[in-house]
This record gives C-alpha cells, sequence and structure tokens, in this order.
C-alpha cells in the first residue's frame, strides 16, 4: 500500500521548453502532495505544498511562475517547469501525504537535465 | 519551531556489526518522527514512524528505532549490517497533519565488506 509514482522518471530537455512531471497516488488518496528538490549529496528542499482544489502554498524563495503546480484530483499532482534553463536541472521528488498521524509517502522521484 | 539534526554525515560499518544513525530533534509539541531511507537515484522510502504508541519502534528490513523524549532523540539502529543497507538515511519530524515535515540532512552509511 501507499504507493506513489512519479512520471518521467528521466527528462532531458533544450534550454527554453517546459517540463511537465506528473505525481500519483497509486492505491489512496492524497489531499496534501509536496514537491521537493534535492541537490546531489544533499537533504530534500520543500519546494511547495499542493492541497488538491485550491493553489499550492510556495516556499520562500521558490517561484510559483516558474514552477506551476496543479493539483486536480486526489490521486494527481503536476510540476511544470516553465522555461527550464541549465541551473533547473536537478533531481525532483514528489510526496503524497496519507494517514494519521500524516506520513509522506515519496515518488521514485525525476532526473531533469536542462541542456 | 521545528528541527532535526543528524550528527555524523557519513558513518561506516563492517558487514555484520551494529548500525546506529543519530536523530536529534526539537519541537514545541510533542513530535512524531520518521526514518527514510534512499537509495542511490530513487525516491525516499519509509521505514518506520514513532506515533506516540510506543517508544522502541521496529520498521523495515531489521530496522528500529527509540525514541526518549529526555533525550530528545529518535536514534536508527540495526543489529547486523547488511550489504544492502548502503544508502542514504533521513529522519524527520512533524507535527501532525497538515503540518510541513522538516527534515534532516542526512547519514550516508557505507557497509564494508
Amino acid at each position: 500500500g501507499a504507493v506513489v509514482s512519479q512520471h518521467p522518471s528521466r527528462v532531458i530537455c533544450k534550454s527554453g521548453t517546459s517540463v511537465k512531471i506528473e505525481c500519483r497516488s497509486l492505491d489512496f488518496q492524497a489531499t496534501t502532495m509536496f514537491w521537493y528538490r534535492q541537490f546531489p549529496k544533499q537533504s530534500l528542499m520543500l519546494m511547495a505544498t499542493s492541497n488538491e482544489g485550491s493553489k499550492a502554498t510556495y516556499e520562500q524563495g521558490v517561484e510559483k511562475d516558474k514552477f506551476l503546480i496543479n493539483h486536480a484530483s486526489l490521486t494527481l499532482s503536476t510540476l511544470t517547469v516553465t522555461s527550464a534553463h541549465p541551473e533547473d536541472s536537478s533531481f525532483y521528488i514528489c510526496s503524497a501525504a496519507s494517514g494519521r498521524p500524516e506520513t509522506q509517502y515519496f515518488g521514485p522521484g525525476t532526473r531533469l537535465l536542462v541542456l | 519551531a521545528q528541527s532535526v539534526t543528524q550528527l555524523g554525515s557519513h558513518v561506516s560499518v563492517s558487514e555484520g556489526a551494529l548500525v546506529l544513525l543519530r536523530c536529534n530533534y526539537s519541537s514545541s509539541v510533542p513530535p512524531y518522527l520518521f526514518w527514510y531511507v534512499q537509495y542511490p537515484n530513487q525516491g525516499l522510502q519509509l521505514l518506520l514512524k514513532y506515533t506516540s504508541a510506543a517508544t522502541l519502534v521496529k520498521g523495515i528490513n531489521g530496522f528500529e528505532a527509540e525514541f526518549k523524549k529526555s533525550e530528545t532523540s529518535f536514534h536508527l539502529t540495526k543489529p547486523s549490517a547488511h550489504m544492502s543497507d548502503a544508502a542514504e538515511y533521513f529522519c524527520a519530524v512533524s507535527e501532525g497533519t497538515g503540518n510541513q515535515f522538516y527534515f534532516g540532512t542526512g547519514t550516508s552509511l557505507t557497509v564494508i565488506p
């Protein structure tokens, strides 16, 4: 139980293009999903909290127009990196919250490389 | 305010030896505590969690952790390390539903054959 998938697992794109990453909770419903960014050999950096049916809450320093988040259903959240640049290259991980106390279950991550 | 400190960014143990990964937290309310493991190029997998039911928590893969309120600690242990335990381990604290998780900086575990 509590399986979270992410798609794609790896993407390479040209600078200036937009990339969409999907995060799905496969066997449970998640009112809240989270998006993280992880740099090599570092911990997770929370980018935003995504709530179903409402606007995402972004952490300080994260550009909401750059990283568009949509949480259209209780099992799907998407992160779109708009006009990607090489500095956006990173490992992006989503999680979905479930249970009491609330536990975060993580997707396998998406490796983004912007050329 | 909540925070998590993981002492030792790198820990090396011999195969078959005891694994001890340290985690100390600060929280203004009774916390919920979690340990996650991350293998290279993968997401985080939940190892175990403390939910105030029992201070000694058993998780997957033979790991366990003990909540010690007096020491504000939640150290992760495993009696006998296996090569497959080599990974990055993260401790996290939360104040409950609707609240953010705060992650430690992680501990990289190396298992020496």
